[in-house]
């Protein structure tokens, strides 16, 4: 499979603990997206790269969010010091690139509970 | 107010019926549209793109209208597998807004 993928699918955490996430993307796209998903709502846009470039960066990104691409290939999403209010699914999405348009593609996401 | 506001549903309708819902955007500068689908505990998938000029693709049809910000789809001879949720989505350079979703259940 060729697609998105990403890791963990599931994470369950205490409160105050820190996570981290990863993803793959297609490999010849150059955009990568993370997205945050809540229960009866649609994806929201925390933050997008250009290969390794870090160029928008949403509100809803706070200090406790970091966010790499360090050779332009997979990303890792950090959450410290985890709140019950981050529990939600976290999508990753590509784009772009040679033969890639703008199509996104999304990864199956990581489920993160925060107990 | 949300970028994006859908008609939530649910709709339920019988196998063979024509379906459809729309979705309003606020921001006029958005440059194109889609609508997505989501299976229950899946990631969203393209469904169609939406155009001025209305495009079909198969039993589906996408509309925009730029002057009302208003986008529709229409599913026509509804099957079991169009079971899901839509989501309505309008860009702003690479940013996806997404709306939360119609749901629509095609009973039999």
């Amino acid at each position: 499979d060729t697609g998105v993928s990403q890791n963990p699918r599931h994470k369950i955490t205490k409160r105050g603990q820190n996570v981290t996430f990863r993803c793959d993307p297609i490999s010849e796209h150059n955009r990568l997206y993370w997205y945050r998903q809540t229960l009866g709502q649609g994806p929201e846009f925390l933050t997008y790269f250009q290969n390794e470039a870090q160029l928008e960066k949403s509100r809803l990104l706070s200090d406790r969010f970091s966010a790499e691409r360090p050779k332009g290939s997979f990303s890792t999403l950090e959450i410290q010091r985890t709140e019950q209010g981050d529990s939600a699914m976290y999508l990753c999405a590509s784009s772009g690139g040679r033969g890639g348009g703008d199509e996104q593609f999304f990864g199956p996401g990581t489920r993160l509970t925060v107990l | 107010r949300k970028e994006v506001e859908q008609d939530p549903g649910p709709f339920n309708v019988p196998e063979g019926a024509t379906v459809a819902f729309n979705c309003t955007y606020s921001n006029s500068a958005s440059q194109s549209f889609f609508w997505y689908r989501q299976d229950c505990r899946k990631e969203p998938k393209l469904l169609m793109s939406v155009y001025s000029s209305g495009n079909e693709d198969g039993r589906f049809t996408a509309q925009l209208n730029r002057a009302s910000q208003y986008i529709s789809l229409l599913i026509r001879d509804s099957k079991l597998s169009d079971s899901a949720t839509y989501l309505c989505v309008a860009t702003n350079d690479y940013k996806l807004s997404f709306g939360a979703g119609t749901t629509v259940t095609v009973r039999a």
